[in-house]
């Protein structure tokens, strides 16, 4: 089944600073690409909808200038957590899609603000 | 707006056991439905993914059904195993936006 990357899978950092996360479709080009968040044994919270050389479109509630999402190709979309805050902290995952086919997730990447 | 819920929240079973898991929709206005296990600390894996045209799709001990007029959906587990401890999802799509269940959490014991 086709893959999606998405590094770093845990990361701690500071409050203040920024923090990137990517998420690759690594063998097929994705039409759409979605950012969720998560909490603790709760479901997806879809943050925003993503697509390629396109402005993304965010979630209602979600701030635009602080989650930054950049889909530079087919194959990539990033999502910066500008000035990271301990409220920032929780499990983000990506997904990728191609229409009419199966929606990919990547593997999550845990994050902790301190 | 679709609303996806999915019943029981919480499932533990002794290993062997059938079991089956509940998806419903409010919107029967679907392209596809697909169904996910996540397990802790991780991404969503896809487990089978259902056309609004089929009634259903097998994958080894899993089955899932769609019944698109209902608004449902089930996912059938049979011969239950320790391994298949995880949280479900199903994931309604509407054309370009998913909408994703609760889940169920399922606790198989040995």
């Amino acid at each position: 089944g086709a893959v999606v990357s998405q590094h770093p899978s845990r990361v701690i950092c500071k409050s203040g600073t920024s923090v990137k996360i990517e998420c690759r479709s690594l063998d097929f080009q994705a039409t759409t690409m979605f950012w969720y968040r998560q909490f603790p044994k709760q479901s997806l919270m879809l943050m925003a909808t993503s697509n390629e050389g396109s402005k993304a479109t965010y979630e209602q509630g979600v701030e635009k200038d602080k989650f930054l999402i950049n889909h530079a190709s087919l194959t990539l979309s990033t999502l910066t957590v500008t000035s990271a805050h301990p409220e920032d902290s929780s499990f983000y995952i990506c997904s990728a899609w191609l229409v009419n086919e199966k929606l990919f997730f990547g593997s999550g990447t845990q994050l902790s603000v301190l | 707006k679709q609303e996806v819920t999915q019943i029981p929240a919480a499932l533990s079973v002794p290993e062997g056991e059938n079991l089956v898991l509940n998806c419903s929709f409010t919107d029967s206005a679907i392209y596809n439905l697909q169904w996910f296990r996540q397990d802790p600390g991780k991404g969503l894996t896809s487990l089978l993914l259902i056309q609004s045209s089929q009634r259903e799709q097998t994958s080894g001990r899993l089955n899932a059904s769609l019944d698109k007029s209902s608004g449902r959906s089930t996912l059938y587990i049979a011969a239950s195993q320790p391994g298949d401890s995880a949280t479900y999802l199903c994931a309604v799509n509407t054309g370009n936006q998913f909408y994703f269940g609760t889940g169920t959490s399922l606790t198989v014991i040995p």
